[in-house]
Parts: structure tokens; C-alpha cells; sequence
């Protein structure tokens, strides 16, 4: 009964491969969210979807694409891999944007070799 | 944006001492403070949260104190025990907007 699931836990990949990570909530939430974890334990956000609606997209490579199929998902597509791209990806989700706690999934920690 | 700064970076109690972790933000509008702990290999976990009209929040050993008119909220862990140590981070939001993460303390809890 996991609140946030996303899969893979880890991924390894080579430079310039496009890799997919998935995400679900079964919390019931309206809002879905991806934040990228550095070296330093820095939180930052990516994406921000309402009920399907992407309503934060922050100043990322257009390389980075998050799909959300439905209020219950949103998945992040990684075109042309890059070194730096290699980080922990959270996904997380809230009953509302800003006033209420987030729920994050345990991550996804990506590898580009 | 909302500007937000935690404080320490680093602290080291000692196991059964008290820890307090400063959280300054600078949007006067933020109405909603929360605390995350995030365990080693794990996802940021919301621990306590308090609302713009309570000063004092409490939760076992764990409690938040906000002084909205100097814009800063702290997190006090009493009687450390291990399993405290973790990296704690700040989220004060409140508008219908981003919220930024504050960039984390990281909690030694000594034998």
C-alpha cells in the first residue's frame, strides 16, 4: 500500500541513451511533482502537474519531459543523456500546491556513465 | 521568490542533548511551515507542520515554533535519540506557487 511508487529505484545508462522514469500516487492527490536531488542533498524542483495540468516547469533542459497521463501519475522522459543529468529523482505528491505536506516516493538515483 | 535559509548546515548533539534548526524565509505571505526529515536512501519525509495562526506545535519529542513577524520558524528535537540523525529540511509555502526547499541540515546524533 506504498503512497508514492516510482520504479526504477536505481538506473544506470550510458551517455546520450533516453531513459524513463515512472511514478504513481494512490493518495488521492491533485498535485504531482519532480524534484531533481544533487551531491549536496539539494532539493530543486522540476515539474509541477495539477489534475493533468502542468503548472511548474522550471528552468530545465527541454530534454527533460514529464508526461501525466492522469491525476494519479506522472512519469519523466530523459532524452540525450548527459554526465550531469546524474542525480536522485524524487517524485512527490500534495493534496494542493504550497499549503499542504508533500508525500515523496524514495527515488530514483540515475547514473550516466 | 521566496527566499529561504536554514541554519546550521551541520550540528552535533549528543544522544538525550536537545536540537533546534533555524528556518528564515522572506515571502510574507507564507502561511504554511513544515518540517521534512530525509533518512540515508530515502525520500524526504514530512515529520511536523504548522499553520500561520499557532504559534507552538508539538509532537512528542519533536516541536515547531513560528514568529511570523520576524520570518523565521525552528525545529526543536529533544532527548536525541540515533534515529534522529537524518538531514532535516524547511518548506515554507502557503501561496498557490512553488515552494522552495531550504537546503538542509544534516543532525549528528553522537554516543
Amino acid at each position: 500500500d506504498t503512497a508514492v511508487s516510482q520504479t526504477p529505484k536505481y538506473l544506470v545508462t550510458q551517455m546520450g541513451n533516453d531513459k524513463s522514469i515512472k511514478c504513481e500516487q494512490n493518495l488521492g492527490h491533485d498535485t504531482m511533482y519532480w524534484y531533481k536531488q544533487d551531491s549536496k542533498k539539494f532539493l530543486k524542483i522540476m515539474f509541477s502537474y495539477n489534475n493533468k495540468e502542468l503548472i511548474i516547469n522550471e528552468t530545465v533542459p527541454n530534454r527533460f519531459s514529464p508526461k501525466s497521463p492522469d491525476k494519479a501519475h506522472l512519469n519523466l522522459h530523459i532524452n540525450s543523456l548527459e554526465l550531469g543529468d546524474s542525480a536522485v529523482y524524487f517524485c512527490a505528491s500534495s493534496q494542493r500546491q504550497g499549503v499542504y505536506g508533500y508525500t515523496f516516493g524514495s527515488g530514483t538515483r540515475l547514473t550516466v556513465v | 521568490g521566496e527566499n529561504v535559509e536554514q541554519h546550521p548546515s551541520t550540528l552535533s548533539v549528543q544522544e538525550g542533548d536537545s536540537a533546534v534548526i533555524k528556518c528564515t524565509y522572506s515571502d510574507s505571505a507564507s502561511n504554511y511551515f513544515p518540517w521534512y526529515k530525509q533518512e540515508l536512501g530515502k525520500g524526504p519525509q514530512l515529520i511536523i507542520d504548522i499553520r500561520s495562526n499557532v504559534g507552538e506545535k508539538k509532537d512528542q519529542r519533536i516541536a515547531v515554533t513560528l514568529n511570523k513577524t520576524a520570518k523565521h520558524f525552528s525545529l526543536h528535537i529533544t532527548e536525541t535519540q540515533p534515529e534522529d540523525s537524518a538531514v532535516y529540511f524547511c518548506a515554507p509555502g502557503g501561496r498557490d506557487d512553488k515552494i522552495i526547499f531550504g537546503k538542509g541540515t544534516r543532525l549528528h546524533i553522537l554516543p
